[in-house]
């Protein structure tokens, strides 16, 4: 079945450690997505690619980074630097000027 | 002003109520757009899209004013399982695409 695969569904963090969480689509689509969700907020916009080897800053790319060396897979690393990563990650993707699909998220949390 | 706005919410309707709620959009070049159901601790998923002419499906209808750039979803006859937060997506076309309302929580109670 085609679709978008995050893994892992918990991530624990201590402080001060860098985590990369997986997200992998075999819809083909070009756009990928990385959003932020905080409770009872909306969706932020990490970052975002629309080709491979490339990729653009979103709305809260401060502490994130990212790669994007397949078509089918774009990684967002949650470094040191991003000093309240406690949050809801979903990723999406689009294959153009339609709707998102969803992963199923990543909940992480620092402990 | 946000780019996409949307009724603050929380709505509370008995079972069997209709309710509404409404959104709007700041990028006149805006292209399609998309109603969403997030349930709690989940990822939103695809409710309707929304056309210019209207549609419906089932007990749901999305509206489309180009005009006064704004859409709307009428839920009829709320049932239990309507519970949830309902997210207005807008799709400008351009590299970043898709951009969210911040989201309306709709209880319905017994």
């Amino acid at each position: 079945d085609g679709g978008i695969t995050q893994s892992p569904k918990y991530l624990f963090r201590k402080e001060g450690q860098n985590v990369t969480l997986s997200c992998e689509q075999n819809l083909n689509h070009d756009a990928m997505y990385w959003y932020r969700q905080d409770p009872g907020q909306g969706l932020r916009l990490i970052y975002y690619s629309q080709i491979v080897n490339d990729f653009q800053k979103g709305d809260i790319a401060e502490g994130y980074s990212v790669s994007r060396e397949k078509k089918e897979s774009f990684p967002l690393t949650v470094t040191s630097a991003q000093k309240n990563p406690t949050a809801f990650y979903l990723c999406a993707s689009t294959p153009g000027n339609t709707e998102a699909f969803f992963g199923q998220g990543t909940r992480l949390t620092v402990v | 002003r946000k780019e996409v706005e949307q009724d603050p919410g929380p709505f509370n309707v008995p079972e069997g109520a209709t309710v509404a709620f409404n959104c709007t959009y700041s990028n006149s070049a805006s292209q399609s757009f998309f109603w969403y159901r997030q349930d709690c601790r989940k990822e939103p998923k695809l409710l309707m899209s929304v056309y210019s002419s209207g549609n419906e499906d089932g007990r749901f209808t999305a509206q489309l004013n180009r005009a006064s750039q704004y859409i709307s979803l009428l839920i009829r006859d709320s049932k239990l399982s309507d519970s949830a937060t309902y997210l207005c997506v807008v799709n400008n076309g351009s590299a970043r695409q898709l951009t969210f309302g911040s989201g309306t929580q709709l209880t319905v109670l017994p």
